[in-house]
């Protein structure tokens, strides 16, 4: 079964720094993998995904992601955080999600 | 508007009572979902429905019962609940397959 791993239940950093939330699969084939960002009290929305393709896949609000397989890893990136970017973080799977990143931004 | 519409948005209810709590999708999707999310757990799938029919239920209690009349409404009946289902319920939906779901903004319930 597919699975994914996030590192690091939660990550600070400062307004304008570099975001980096870590993500690993587990999977015999290439994966669809996805980044899901979750506001609280509210549903889950995509902001990426990566199919087949180019391996660098750009999402919405500035954020991207790298396929790597041979690190089987699907970071998410963000060159510059801003205080909206305070939530939570899932990688997924179809059908399986991660446990969540809560990414904190300090002004 | 996500185009997954879920109520009602919060929820309280007692061990003995009985409710539902509905979702409703307008995005032509066939594919339709029931997370659990709980505070410091992952994500929980708990039922999947393929074309209005159930295709997954992940020994999910009795206590739960999921109903899928068409492709664009997904009920889940509650009934004598534990105080440990409190939770935010997510309704998701998606095209059959490898595809993204698209989630409402979830039911939060407390049961007391």
């Amino acid at each position: 079964a597919q699975s994914v791993t996030q590192l690091g239940s939660h990550v600070s950093v400062s307004e304008g720094a570099l975001v980096l939330l870590r993500c690993n699969y587990s999977s015999s084939v290439p994966p669809y993998l996805f980044w899901y960002v979750q506001y609280p009290n509210q549903g889950l929305q995509l902001l990426l995904k990566y199919t087949t393709g180019a391996t660098l896949v750009k999402g919405i609000n500035g954020f991207e992601a790298e396929f790597k397989k041979s690190e089987t890893s699907f970071h998410l990136t963000k060159p510059s955080a801003h205080m909206s970017d305070a939530a939570e973080y899932f990688c997924a799977v179809p059908l399986v999600f991660g446990k969540g990143t809560r990414l904190s931004v300090i002004a | 508007e996500t185009g997954v519409t879920q109520t009602p948005r919060h929820l309280v209810m007692g061990m003995t009572n009985k409710k539902s709590l509905k979702c409703e999708q307008h995005l032509g999707h066939n594919a339709m979902y029931w997370y659990k999310q709980s505070a410091k757990k992952p994500l929980e799938l708990m039922f999947v429905y393929s074309l209005e029919e159930r295709v997954e239920n992940n020994s999910v209690p009795s206590r739960f019962s999921p109903e899928c009349p068409n492709s664009s409404h997904l009920f889940l009946h509650l009934h004598t609940l534990q105080p440990e289902d409190s939770a935010l319920y997510l309704c998701a939906s998606s095209r059959r397959g490898n595809t993204e779901a698209f989630f409402g903004q979830g039911t939060r319930l407390t049961v007391v």
